[in-house]
């Protein structure tokens, strides 16, 4: 079975500009989570999706949003970069979404902004 | 609120030692997993083992061990005869809440030398 997989790895973005981070769970996985990694902050929960739905939300500003769509492929977006945005983004997938559920995590976005 | 406390930040060791990871952790919830990950260089996070809060019986597999102590809020790894393969930072997690919202430690970054 194919892993999580995110496109694309690597991103160099200006600040200002928006970004659109992909994610593809394991097949037949239906909950996806987004975290962020920082050498400051470390790994944070940023938002988990389940049947198209956001079901949880971590501490961070608007800029910072997500989606679902029907085959439970994830988008995360964030507009009006700053530079503290700079940081891995892992996304992980589970079959459901329940703390039960042991999620399997993606290679990652490393996203620099400029 | 929850929290993990990773107090080793860098652990060193010679091939073949064995080493211990500490995890401590709080939470108020009676139901809780915790869950260990490896992260090597490439940057994503590689699922070790998951533990619930019912289960205090420790676990074994190959070269890796985990003690799980209520008691003192711990659940510790240990790698016998650490291999050089053995490199890359391992977080501790711990799930309370409805959905899959990870608390991460900080991480310990852990280096085998030949």
């Amino acid at each position: 079975k194919a892993g999580v997989t995110q496109t694309p790895r690597y991103l160099i973005k200006t600040r200002g500009q928006q970004v659109t981070l992909s994610c593809s769970p394991i097949s037949g996985h239906r909950s996806v989570s987004w975290y962020q990694q920082t050498p400051g902050q470390g790994l944070q929960f940023l938002f988990e999706y389940f049947s198209e739905t956001q079901r949880n939300k971590g501490n961070f500003p608007g800029r910072f949003s997500g989606r679902q769509f029907s085959n439970s492929r994830s988008e995360m977006n964030v507009s009006t970069l700053e530079l503290g945005d700079s940081a891995l983004y892992l996304c992980a997938s589970s079959y459901l979404a329940g703390r039960t559920d042991t999620q399997y995590f993606g290679p990652g976005t490393r996203l620099t902004v400029l | 609120a929850q929290k993990v406390t990773q107090a080793q930040t860098e652990i060193s060791v010679v091939e073949k030692e064995d080493v211990t990871l500490d995890c401590v952790y709080e939470t108020r919830d009676t139901t809780y997993y915790l869950f260990w990950y490896k992260q090597p260089p490439s940057g994503e996070l590689v699922f070790l083992i998951r533990r619930n809060s019912f289960d205090e019986q420790n676990e074994i597999s190959g070269r890796y061990s985990w003690n799980f102590q209520k008691s003192t809020s711990s659940f510790n790894f240990t790698i016998t005869a650490s291999q050089v393969v053995d490199s890359a930072v391992y977080f501790c997690a711990l799930n309370t809440g409805g959905g899959n919202k990870l608390t991460f430690g900080t991480g310990t970054q852990l280096k085998v030398e030949l």
